[in-house]
């Protein structure tokens, strides 16, 4: 049972506005990521942790930012979204072997 | 750079029939090999993990590595309706690369 939470599900804010987008585990993994993804297109990597009071940008540039200050908790903010940040962003996380992903936050942008 | 190439599909297959999918990756030094599952709309959840040449089996899913040939697959046997869907393929070294996805039809 995967055990990685992402809230909100869906969300509708304003341009201009700041959000955080909340990912937290339960599994005591000390790897995380945040992911960006289209309809229908690939995965980016856009941060990842490898644990407290480490982050790093990933693949893709992004106008987000992240804090790890918590194993289990990983936030991504956004200080003044945009249309363009409209997508879906998923966490994920790992101890070792493979990724386990929670089920995304769906970002409109308006 | 490092990379993991699939073939973006669709692939049609016939409900029933052997469903299988390829991927390729260039770094040799690559240890864990995984293939993800994708619904529509919903987050990629892991089916397989692979770290050692041969074949793996769980169900109706088997994957097979081939390091040498630097060559991952995924069969899907007997499929079903509710295989269509996108599978991903990944590959760890430090971080994981994951391919852009091979979309899956099973066709009733």
């Amino acid at each position: 049972e995967a055990d990685i939470y992402q809230t909100p599900r869906y969300l509708v804010i304003g341009t201009g506005k700041k959000i955080t987008l909340e990912c937290s585990q339960t599994m005591g993994h000390d790897k995380m990521y945040w992911y960006q993804q289209d309809p229908g297109m690939e995965l980016h990597l856009i941060h990842y942790s490898y644990g407290v009071n480490s982050t790093e940008k990933g693949d893709l540039s992004s106008e987000s930012t992240v804090s790890r200050i918590r194993t289990e908790h990983f936030p991504l903010t956004l200080e003044s979204a945009r249309p363009s940040h409209t997508s879906q962003y998923l966490c994920a996380s790992t101890s070792f072997g493979g990724y386990t992903f929670g089920s995304g936050t769906r970002l409109t942008v308006v | 750079q490092k990379e993991v190439e699939q073939n973006s599909g669709p692939l049609s297959v016939p409900e029933g029939a052997i469903a299988s999918l390829n991927c390729t990756y260039s770094d040799r030094v690559s240890q864990s090999f995984f293939w993800y599952r994708q619904y529509s709309g919903k987050s990629p959840e892991l089916i397989m993990s692979i770290y050692s040449n041969g074949d793996k089996e769980d169900g109706r899913f088997t994957a097979q590595l081939n390091k040498a040939s630097q060559y991952v697959s995924l069969l899907i046997r007997d499929s079903q309706p509710s295989d269509s869907a996108t599978y991903l393929c990944a590959v760890r070294d430090d971080k994981i690369i994951f391919g852009k996805g091979t979309r899956l039809h099973i066709l009733p």
